[in-house]
């Protein structure tokens, strides 16, 4: 069974920082894409960040662009998510999502994990 | 960006009805690999969203056949053939074809 686990969440004040943690089980990690989708409170879904299998390819978001990095350890099936310059707009749950192929330049999302809440405020 | 535009964006249905979601993106999501990466979650109240259908019109395991999806190009549409109460939440359409990846706004489906 596929597993998406995030942790890493919290209250944090503007201009601080934040890393985020993914731990996957169930699948061949390194032998997939993956991403990070926010939900603003009460919103919609919006794609952040992705990363290839072997992390040679990253993308990103205009709204994140500069201040997150995606990174992963396919030794240790984790995802990471560094989050700097943090910003009230910034505050949302935080999705690790899975996709089918191995690079990020498509989206075949087909898991996702329960979320990591982000709240920035002072 | 590619934008995703659903309608309607609040569905009430009597059970045992069924019920249609539009989607309509901006630009043709059609990949230069010849796949159309066009997916339908649904996000139930409290959970994260659960793919129904992925390329257009495949159902995901476990996914009800009353739940199916058509289109191409740039229109798409999902359909319940008869609406259950554990229908009940918000239908996101979304696009991986170009990146930035983008949704809909997403649609919420209640119980009249």
């Amino acid at each position: 069974e596929v597993q998406l686990v995030e942790s890493g969440g919290g209250l944090v004040q503007p201009g601080r920082s934040l890393r985020l943690s993914c731990a996957a089980s169930g699948f061949i990690f390194d032998d997939y894409a993956m991403h990070w989708v926010r939900q603003a409170p009460g919103k919609g879904l919006e794609w952040v960040l992705g990363i290839s299998w072997n992390s040679n390819s990253v993308i990103y978001a205009d709204s994140v662009k500069g201040r997150f990095t995606i990174t992963r350890d396919n030794a240790k099936n984790s995802l990471y998510l560094q989050m700097n310059s943090l910003t009230a707009e910034d505050t949302a749950l935080y999705y690790c999502v899975k996709s089918k192929d191995l690079e990020c330049l498509l989206a075949d999302f087909d898991y996702w994990g329960h979320g990591s809440l982000v709240s920035v405020s002072s | 960006d590619v934008v995703m535009t659903q309608s309607p964006l609040s569905l009430s249905v009597t059970l045992g009805q069924p019920a249609s979601i539009s989607c309509r993106s901006s630009y043709s999501l059609v990949h230069t690999d010849g796949y159309i990466y066009f997916n339908w979650f649904l996000q139930r109240p409290g959970q994260s969203p659960r793919r129904l259908i992925y390329k257009v019109s495949n159902r995901d395991s476990g996914v009800p056949d009353r739940f199916s999806g058509s289109g191409s190009g740039t229109d798409f549409t999902l359909k319940i053939s008869r609406v259950e109460a554990e229908d009940v939440g918000i239908y996101y359409c979304m696009q991986g074809t170009h990146w930035p990846y983008t949704f809909g706004q997403g649609t919420k489906l209640e119980i009249k």
